[in-house]
């Protein structure tokens, strides 16, 4: 069973500080992996994809990859209670006797004070 | 921009009900996905489809069926909706092979009495 695991939260931090949300993931082969931000109510928007180890930059939002370890972050800058919002990671894993397809972890929570 | 819209925001329907909902997207993608959302479970797959009259079972395809006739539509079909049918679904479209970005609707919040 494929699994991509996230703290629930709810992760609490300041205004202007930086949020850091986690994700690990089972599947080693994994290719793609995703940020998605979901405002309560709202469907999932994308934010982030990365696909190679490293960082991926873009505005606030900073995404790290580490594939030996299986993990995957997405860091907020800056963070604006405008952020406030569950974040879900996602992983595709390629094709497979079990077929391929992107999971979704279930989210964290994240709530900036102002 | 980016555009995929669902038929309804929000629905009730009533046990033993044929219920439809339909995805659009105007991106030319060659992906469709249904998904249902319900709080603590997160996102669970139903069905997905890569191409015009394709279709993939998901995770939980019990009691449902799927059509894709066009290439930019997908619908949702319950058979006969039951109350263990309440939730949010939301559609998704992505390009290409699978395992790009996919693009979600608004999603329809469906509640079965």
């Amino acid at each position: 069973q494929k699994e991509v695991e996230q703290n629930s939260g709810p992760l609490s931090v300041p205004e202007g500080a930086i949020a850091s949300l986690n994700c690990t993931y089972s599947d080693r082969v994994s290719q793609s992996f995703f940020w998605y931000r979901q405002y309560s109510g709202k469907s999932p928007e994308l934010i982030m994809s990365i696909y190679s180890n490293g960082d991926k930059e873009d505005g606030r939002f900073t995404a790290q990859l580490n594939k030996a370890s299986q993990y995957v972050s997405l860091l907020i800058r800056d963070s604006q209670p405008s952020d406030s919002a569950t974040y879900l990671c996602a992983v595709h894993c390629p094709p497979n006797t079990g077929g391929f397809k992107t999971i979704f972890g279930a989210g964290t929570r994240l709530f900036v004070k102002a | 921009d980016v555009k995929v819209t669902q038929s309804s925001r929000y629905l009730v329907k009533r046990t033993g009900e044929k219920v439809f909902l339909e995805c659009v997207q105007d991106m030319d993608h060659e992906n469709m996905f249904w998904y249902r959302q319900d709080p603590g479970l997160g996102l669970r797959l139903i069905y997905f489809s890569y191409d015009v009259k394709m279709k993939e079972k998901g995770d939980i395809p019990e009691g449902y069926s799927v059509s894709r006739e066009k290439k930019e539509r997908f619908s949702l079909i319950l058979e006969s909706a039951s109350t263990n049918q309440t939730s949010m679904y939301l559609c998704a479209s992505s390009r290409g092979r699978l395992g790009y970005e996919q693009f979600f609707g608004p999603g329809t919040r469906l509640t079965v009495l």
